[in-house]
Order: structure tokens, then sequence, then C-alpha cells
């Protein structure tokens, strides 16, 4: 059974750093990895999603990256802002389990200014 | 497009009663999902539907939840009788094949 973890569960950083957020898998067998953010009392929002293919997405300051045979994703968000504090989650779909998502638990951030 | 569209926002009743949540999905999207979150528990999936017909309801916790898809804009999930352990917030999600997920703002459910 595909099991997905992201740690640290939370993180505190100054405004400009960098955020360097983690995502791991324990089945390789997979179809795509997707990185999603959640906003307190709102829905999630889909921010990158990588083909098994890939290595790497980008868009504007956000980068993930994927190593399947590691079972290890990793996205990036550079010069942090405040704006981008939230709830980071990831989301695996692996090939045994048809067209569902595992996701992870979770990291929250806070950007503090 | 307006996005997944998910009604009520909120939901407080009493033990014991039917709970319906509805669900609107993107237009031309033929993945349906829904989903529960909890703190203890995270985002866990509870059905989905393809083309309106569900394909996987093993996350369906008991024979209280029930869930229908009439057609390709409508979508309702039905507790009956509900528990004060199914207070959660409840995600309606769409998709078109393999393209990213897109959630609804959630029906926070409270039943006391």
């Amino acid at each position: 059974k595909q099991e997905v973890t992201q740690i640290p569960a939370a993180l505190s950083v100054p405004e400009g750093e960098n955020l360097v957020l983690n995502c791991s898998f324990t089945d390789s067998a997979i179809y795509n990895l997707q990185w999603f953010r959640q906003d307190p009392g709102k829905g999630l929002t889909s921010l990158l999603l990588i083909q098994s293919s890939q290595r790497e997405q980008t868009s504007g300051r956000l980068n993930a990256s994927l190593d399947k045979s590691s079972g290890r994703s990793t996205l990036y968000i550079a010069a942090s802002q405040p704006g981008d504090s939230a709830t980071y989650l990831c989301a695996v779909k692996g090939i045994a389990a048809g067209n569902k998502l595992t996701f992870g638990g979770g990291t929250r951030v806070l950007v503090k200014p | 497009d307006a996005g997944v569209i998910q009604s009520p926002r909120h939901e407080v009743t009493e033990m014991g009663q039917e709970v319906t949540l509805r669900c609107k999905p993107i237009s031309g999207h033929d993945y349906l999902f829904w989903y529960r979150q909890t703190m203890m528990r995270g985002l866990e999936l509870l059905i989905y539907f393809n083309n309106n017909v569900p394909i996987d309801d093993s996350g369906m916790p008991e024979d209280r939840f029930s869930a229908k898809m009439p057609n390709a804009s409508f979508s309702t999930l039905k507790i009956q009788p509900s528990e004060p352990r199914d207070s959660a917030v409840y995600f309606c999600a769409s998709s078109q094949g393999d393209s990213p997920l897109h959630f609804g703002n959630g029906t926070r459910l409270t039943v006391t």
C-alpha cells in the first residue's frame, strides 16, 4: 500500500528565505505526483504536476523535482513571501491505485515578515 | 469557469439526522472525487466516479454513507444517520483525465 510522508509537519522561515519542502513515497510505481497548496478554510489548489517520466516542473518561483527511484519529491519556493504561508500537500497517483491520489499529511508553512 | 462548487459551506446537525452534501464539478471534467479531511487522519478518499459511474467506493466508512452522480454536473454525498465522528470537512474534486485535480472549498460538517 502506497504511503506518502511529509516532514517536517510545520516550518517557519523569515521572509526572503528559500523554502524547501520534502515528500517521500514508498511505492515508486507512479503515474504522477502533484503538489497542492491549502489556505485555512479553503480547498486545495494544484501548484505543480510532475509526470513519472519527468524530473522537474517549474512555475514562477516554484520548482518541484521528482526522483522516482528513491521515492522523493522536493518543492522549492524561491524568495519566500508572507503570502506563501499555507499548508502544502503532495499527492501521488500510484499505478496500483487506479485513478486515486494518496496524500501526504502536509507541511504547514509560516513566512514571517 | 466558476470552479468546483459545493454546498452548503457549513452544516450543523444533531446526531441521527440525515445530511446531504452537494457538488457541481467543473464542466467537461469526467472524474469526480469525494474526500474527507480531519486533523487526525488527514485527507481520505471516500469514493470516485468516472463518467457518472462509481468506480471505487472502498473508502466509504460504512453503510451510513452513500454517494450518487445522476448526471455529469451534479453529485451528492449522503450520511444517514449522522454521528459525531462524522464531523469533518468534506471536499469534492474533479479532473479531466490525467489533468490536475480541482477542489471545491469544502463543506464543514459538525454533528452534535
